[in-house]
């Protein structure tokens, strides 16, 4: 899988969008974008995905650039209960040819903390 | 619609004993894989599998090891437990064939002394 950068951390205040960037520089033409995240000692909890196009559905946004190095999620406005781990992953799905077999690799992801 | 249940949440062994974890996933998932979370070394995988065969399996001694049932339901043992082995264990189910993400349980919290 190819590696992602995210910042370690990042505050945003109630109410506000609150914008996660991640760079993917070495991104292949078949893999996808995933986010997740993790509020504390829950299990992670699947956003968002896509692989060219901008994606939206009830919990975000995913604008992922032209050149796909790179991707931002949103969360349009943030509440207290948004705080957590965010990851950001890359892979092929595992129904495609040459598809990951191994699982999600997550890095360190963002801490996001929405401030009252 | 039930959501992906491990059992037991929390656990205390001591080292030398062996365990096993039991995750059923949610109804109509055919994946399920496995994770493994401490403070040092985030999360990690495990293994997979979908219809009973293991397709992959993380950098992890052969100490652990899992199995999935025909009716997609997965175990995972670890024997001879080293303190090293205390962490967060969660369990992932998905579609497989078409692409709706992972969906996480709770995870099962290992303690070993």
């Amino acid at each position: 899988d190819a590696k992602t950068t995210q910042p370690p951390s990042m505050d945003c205040a109630e109410g506000r969008a609150a914008n996660l960037p991640c760079n993917h520089s070495t991104i292949s033409g078949n893999e996808y974008v995933y986010w997740y995240r993790q509020i504390h000692s829950q299990g992670p909890q699947y956003i968002i995905h896509g692989l060219k196009n901008n994606e939206t559905n009830e919990m975000a946004s995913l604008i992922i650039t032209e050149d796909r190095k790179s991707s931002t999620l949103i969360l349009p406005h943030a509440t207290l209960r948004d705080t957590a781990v965010y990851y950001c992953i890359v892979r092929v799905p595992p129904f495609m040819a040459g598809g990951g077999a191994d699982g999600l690799t997550f890095g360190k992801g963002t801490h996001l903390i929405i401030q009252p | 619609k039930a959501g992906v249940t491990q059992t037991p949440r929390y656990l205390i062994k001591t080292r030398g004993q062996q365990v096993t974890l039991s995750c059923s996933p949610i109804s109509g998932h055919r994946s399920v894989s496995w994770y493994q979370q401490t403070p040092g070394q985030g999360l990690q995988f495990l293994f997979e599998y979908f219809s009973e065969t293991q397709r992959n399996k993380g950098n992890f001694p052969g100490r652990f090891s899992g199995r999935q049932f025909s009716n997609s339901r997965s175990e995972m043992n670890v024997s001879t437990l080293e303190l090293g082995d205390s962490a967060l264990y969660l369990c992932a189910s998905s579609l497989f064939d078409r692409e709706r993400g992972y969906t996480f349980g709770s995870g099962t919290r290992l303690t070993v002394v």
